[in-house]
């Protein structure tokens, strides 16, 4: 079984701040771990992945994660957040063979001028 | 070229048309997904397609009804449907264990 666990709904940084959403998850076997973002009215569009290769992920938009076996966690990082970063964010697993993706219930990211 | 395209954009439909909300993508994925989404919530897996294969059905109605007709499209035909089944309907695409690109979805308001 897998699961994601996304604390807390919605945060709030301020232009220039740092940005962290965190992502515990659950998998019985080595997880694919993803994080995907949505834009208002707008499908989800993916920002990085972790694919048992290197533990720090670079991925689009200067967003990037660390893969942390130890605390099962996958948290998503931006050294200064930008107004367009403004969107909902969901943090998703895969483990093994099974094509299945388990999401997390998501994140609302605001940003203040 | 990572684009899954989805008409149409958005659809307004009575409980009793018929309508279908279409995919295509052309990466080569032979994984092809549905999932629904309601207002700030994920999103939850309807079907799975692989290699033109029904082989996920997550315990959908059968008033929604999945099609593949070729490698590139993936249909989902609307039958009867009620108003809780409005939503965001999204589609994607994956090599068989690869990461998934989502289109942009279809809102479907049903009256």
């Amino acid at each position: 079984a897998q699961s994601v666990t996304q604390l807390g709904s919605h945060v709030s940084v301020s232009e220039g701040a740092l940005v962290l959403l965190r992502c515990n998850y659950s998998s019985s076997v080595p997880p694919y771990l993803f994080w995907y973002v949505q834009y208002p009215n707008q499908g989800l569009q993916l920002l990085l992945k972790y694919t048992s290769a290197a533990t720090l992920v670079k991925g689009i938009n200067g967003f990037e994660a660390e893969f942390k076996k130890s605390e099962t966690s996958f948290h998503l990082t931006k050294p200064s957040a930008h107004m367009s970063d403004a969107a909902e964010y969901f943090c998703a697993v895969r483990s093994g063979a099974n094509s299945k993706l388990t999401f997390g219930k998501g994140i609302t990211l605001s940003v203040r001028p | 070229d990572t684009e899954v395209t989805q008409t149409p954009k958005h659809l307004v439909m009575g409980m009793t048309n018929k309508k279908s909300l279409k995919c295509e993508q052309h990466m080569g994925h032979r994984a092809m997904y549905w999932y629904k989404q309601k207002a700030k919530k994920p999103p939850e897996l309807m079907f799975v397609y692989s290699y033109e294969k029904l082989s996920i059905n997550e315990s959908v109605p059968s008033r929604f009804s999945p099609e593949c007709p070729n490698s590139s499209l993936l249909n989902l035909h609307l039958h009867a449907l009620q108003p809780e089944d409005s939503a965001l309907y999204l589609c994607a695409s994956s090599h068989t264990r690869g990461e998934q690109y989502f289109g942009p979805g279809t809102r479907l308001t049903v009256t």
